[in-house]
């Protein structure tokens, strides 16, 4: 079994949805959860970082940490065609510099 | 303008040779890392290394070598053990201190073995 598991996808929504994004994972020692999002044939870059169970909003973005389920989501609301990538789960325990990956999620955004 | 560049950004290889791929970074970052994307499987970590002239082995590091004599240069050496080598290679580099660790990507080689 994979530390985390990440459904690949894909999925495809028409502009203006909600995207809903999730990852389980067995490590309950992680404390930091955090969300890449990468586009075709570039680099990842993080999107949305949260610290143990909770809620973080960032404009049409929400994080969502649920530690005693294992399970992490992200929203994306009013999606737009330029929100179409791949989205990776990663997280990490505290001061630990190596991060656990999910296998990442490819969305399309139709316009 | 820091950041991170890799290089080439497309590199095609025969089986049987070695070949280097480049990763520098001017963020003076201390930590580097190295990690592979297969489709449908994520990132795996090759090798990692938190300071010059150090650095440890990730989950898949047969068939790999690296060195990190510069604190801005950490290349990755495919060798011809490594049995299954086309894949797309990522570089990344974070701070040390600080209790998370946000890493920062390069833009990524595409290796191919004809």
């Amino acid at each position: 079994q994979k530390e985390v598991e990440q459904d690949p996808g894909p999925l495809s929504v028409p502009e203006g949805a909600i995207v809903s994004l999730n990852c389980t994972y067995s490590n309950s020692a992680f404390q930091y959860f955090m969300w890449y999002r990468q586009y075709s044939r570039k680099g990842p870059e993080l999107l949305m970082y949260t610290y143990s169970s909770g809620n973080k909003e960032d404009g049409r973005f929400t994080a969502q940490v649920d530690k005693s389920s294992k399970y992490i989501s992200l929203f994306i609301r009013d999606s737009q065609p330029s929100d179409s990538a791949t989205y990776l789960c990663a997280m990490s325990q505290t001061n630990d510099y190596k991060l656990s990956f999910g296998a990442g999620t490819t969305v399309t955004v139709r316009a | 303008d820091g950041g991170i560049t890799q290089s080439p950004k497309y590199l095609f290889r025969k089986e049987g040779q070695n070949v280097t791929l480049s990763c520098e970074q001017n963020l003076n970052h201390d930590a580097m890392y190295w990690y592979r994307q297969d489709p449908g499987q994520g990132l795996r970590l090759i090798y990692y290394s938190q300071i010059v002239n150090d650095f440890q082995k990730g989950d898949i590091a047969e068939g790999y070598s690296v060195s990190r004599e510069k604190k801005e240069s950490f290349p990755l050496t495919v060798t011809s053990a490594q049995k299954n080598p086309t894949a797309f290679y990522l570089c990344a580099s974070s701070i040390t201190q600080g209790p998370y660790n946000e890493q920062f990507f390069g833009p990524g080689t595409r290796l191919t073995v004809l």
